[in-house]
């Protein structure tokens, strides 16, 4: 199947300090990809919408000077937690889909980020 | 988004059939009913999805109801590594994003 890969794999910062996190389709294109969210315990909340080549669109609730999503390829979409706080600490998942026939989406292995 | 309701946890041992039922009561005539699972620090991955008939793939197969109002996934002989969270999900036909409830975690005895 499609494979989506994330980097990195888990990061740990310092508050009020940046992260990027890359999301990347490696054998296929997509316009559209997503962010989700997921804390321990809990189901996966989808944050936001990352469309190429244009602004992504948030859910309800999730802060866009926050969470900066760039989607400027059709292979790569990123997310960067701006001024990040413990509270940002979870583990962060993207998605895309493929276009195949079942109309599946291709989760990465997400990654998981501790802010001190 | 239309919401599913899930049990919380079921349990099941090695090697035996397992059903996960799902109820969607609002769901409207352009729904599909997908499924996933998530194993342990790892991102989602499909298993099956459908509209109206009964669909069989290598990893499951799923029932739905004549009404659509409920589904059942069935594995048909569960392996430890089967073991994960279930969610069952209804997506629109024109829509692409997938929006996830509380799941089923089902636990898998040897």
């Amino acid at each position: 199947g499609a494979v989506v890969s994330q980097h990195p794999s888990w990061v740990i910062c310092k508050s009020g300090t940046s992260v990027k996190i890359e999301c990347r389709s490696l054998d296929f294109q997509a316009t559209t990809m997503f962010w989700y969210r997921q804390f321990p315990k809990q189901s996966l909340m989808l944050m936001a919408t990352s469309n190429e080549g244009s602004k992504a669109t948030y859910e309800q609730g999730v802060e866009k000077d926050k969470f900066l999503i760039n989607h400027a390829s059709l292979t790569l979409s990123t997310l960067t937690v701006t001024s990040a706080h413990p509270e940002d600490s979870s583990f962060y998942i993207c998605s895309a889909s493929a276009g195949t026939e079942t109309g599946e989406l291709f989760f990465g292995e997400g990654s998981r980020l501790t802010v001190l | 988004d239309a919401k599913t309701t899930q049990p919380n946890s079921m349990e099941s041992n090695e090697e035996e059939p397992v059903h996960l039922p799902c109820n969607h009561s609002t769901i409207s005539g352009t729904d599909y009913i997908h499924w996933y699972r998530q194993l342990p620090s790892q991102g989602p991955e499909y298993v099956i999805h459908g509209l109206t008939s009964n669909v069989n793939n290598r990893m499951a197969s799923l029932a739905i109801a004549e009404d659509r109002k409920s589904s059942t996934l069935i594995l048909h002989r569960a392996t430890l590594r089967d073991a994960a969270v279930y969610y069952c999900i209804l997506r629109d036909w024109y829509g692409n994003k997938l929006v996830f409830g509380a799941g089923t975690i089902l636990r898998v005895k040897s």
